[in-house]
């Protein structure tokens, strides 16, 4: 069975700092990766996906993700955090081998703080 | 362009009544799926569809049915309400089901008393 973690259910960072979110995952397979973020009282949005290729993928707002094979994680970063940045993000996992490809597996969500 | 739209935004049933819970696209996806999302739980699938008149269970399936006889629509059904099921619901749809990014609805927050 495919699982997600995220170990922090909250990050604090101070305006202007680096951000990390963190992500581990398990699969039998090779993973397919995504990071979605949501603002309140709304939908998921995509931001960034690893299928194959580097595992240095960027996506949309700045934010880039690191796919680490050896530490099975993928922890979402950003060079200089935004107040408006202040969000819930979650990661999901996909295994495209077997039965369950077209399931997509969400981590709890960590709550990301922004402070000015 | 509306993307995914999900009607109705609140409700609020009885204890044993049923619903549906309405999700339709206008970006031609194969691929919808419907989560509920619990505080502390992230979010969990209910069932899926890789197409019209295709669907299949995810991880909560339990209480809920779906059809799928068009491309664009892609309702919920709660047979018979319960208090657990008091949760969000988001409808999401992909282009296909594996690679492609989800593109989710606003929710529609259910409260079963």
């Amino acid at each position: 069975a495919q699982s997600v973690a995220q170990p922090e259910d909250q990050v604090n960072v101070a305006e202007g700092n680096p951000l990390t979110v963190k992500c581990t995952y398990s699969v039998s397979g090779n993973p397919y990766l995504f990071w979605y973020v949501q603002y309140p009282n709304r939908g998921l949005q995509f931001l960034l996906k690893y299928i194959t290729g580097d595992n240095l993928v960027k996506g949309s707002y700045g934010f880039e993700a690191e796919f680490n094979k050896s530490q099975t994680s993928f922890h979402l970063k950003k060079p200089s955090a935004l107040v408006s940045d202040s969000a819930l993000y979650f990661c999901a996992v996909r295994d495209p081998s077997g039965a369950g490809s077209y399931q997509l597996t969400f981590g709890k969500g960590t709550k990301l703080s922004v402070i000015p | 362009n509306a993307g995914v739209t999900q009607t109705p935004k609140f409700q609020v049933l009885k204890t044993g009544q049923s619903m549906t819970l309405q999700c339709a696209q206008d970006m031609n996806h194969e691929y919808m799926s419907w989560y509920r999302q619990d505080p502390g739980m992230g979010l969990r699938l209910i069932h899926y569809s890789v197409g019209a008149g295709i669907t299949d269970q995810g991880e909560v399936p339990n209480g809920y049915n779906v059809s799928r006889s068009t491309t664009e629509d892609f309702p919920l059904r709660l047979l018979s309400a319960a208090p657990s099921q008091t949760s969000v619901y988001f409808c999401a749809s992909g282009l296909e089901g594996i690679t492609s990014p989800l593109h989710f609805g606003n929710g529609t927050r259910l409260t079963v008393t």
